[in-house]
């Protein structure tokens, strides 16, 4: 059984549409998260989510709108798509919040590409 | 602030020689650090994470990393390198407890492996 999984895997699009990626974990962990890898392949938050609730925006452009209905699923919204965008959107899931050693445990990642 | 840098964007190694994957942190508070590796188009899966509790740690497929407070360094190490090793290798320092639990990455060390 995949533990984080999202979909898509991939995602083609035109600039200014409105698209979703899917998240979801069966490890009964409590914290959620979004990240973002660049064309160099950097790393970086995005979002994270406690319980359901949004505990951190990265000064992430509000075009981008998290979702997370339940504990085990933490959905990303992105409206009105541009060319910036482009990247590889990696879910993640951990069983702690505050700053311990908890491992995070990482989706296969959305590669988005935007024409 | 926390982070960490990796030195060397690209290391190449012969099948059989040593590995040696640099990463030095900078925290206000004793660290909590971890190395990733990703394969081509796929997720983050954890290697070894520093918790403390020893200064060597030792991870999956004969990696280990040592904590060396006094240089503030966390190099991975693996005595014989495999071609299967070539990958990307992401070093990652958590962030503060009012920080969401996310993980600071480096920029990324990829991995050759010549035969």
């Amino acid at each position: 059984d995949t533990a984080v999984s999202q979909t898509p895997k991939y995602l083609v699009t035109q600039m200014g549409n409105d698209k979703s990626i899917k998240c979801e974990q069966n490890l009964g962990h409590d914290t959620m998260y979004w990240y973002k890898q660049d064309s160099k392949k950097f790393l970086k938050i995005m979002f994270s989510y406690n319980n359901k609730e949004l505990i951190i925006n990265e000064t992430v452009p509000n075009r981008f709108s998290p979702k997370s209905p339940d504990k085990a699923h933490l959905n990303l919204h992105i409206n009105s798509l541009e060319l910036g965008d482009s990247a590889v959107y990696f879910c993640a899931s951990s069983k702690g919040l505050a700053g311990g050693p908890d491992t995070q445990y990482f989706g296969p990642g959305t590669r988005l590409t935007v024409l | 602030a926390q982070s960490v840098t990796q030195l060397g964007s690209h290391v190449s190694v012969s099948e059989g020689a040593l590995v040696l994957l640099r990463c030095n942190y900078s925290s206000s508070v004793p660290p909590y650090l971890f190395w990733y590796v990703q394969y081509p188009n796929q997720g983050l899966q954890l290697l070894l994470k520093y918790t403390s509790a020893a200064t060597l740690v030792k991870g999956i497929n004969g990696f280990e990393a040592e904590f060396k407070k006094s240089e503030t360094s966390f190099h991975l190490t693996k005595p014989s390198a495999h071609m299967s090793d070539a990958a990307e290798y992401f070093c990652a320092v958590r962030g503060l407890k009012n920080q969401g639990g996310k993980l600071i990455f480096g920029q990324g060390t990829e991995l050759s492996v010549k035969p």
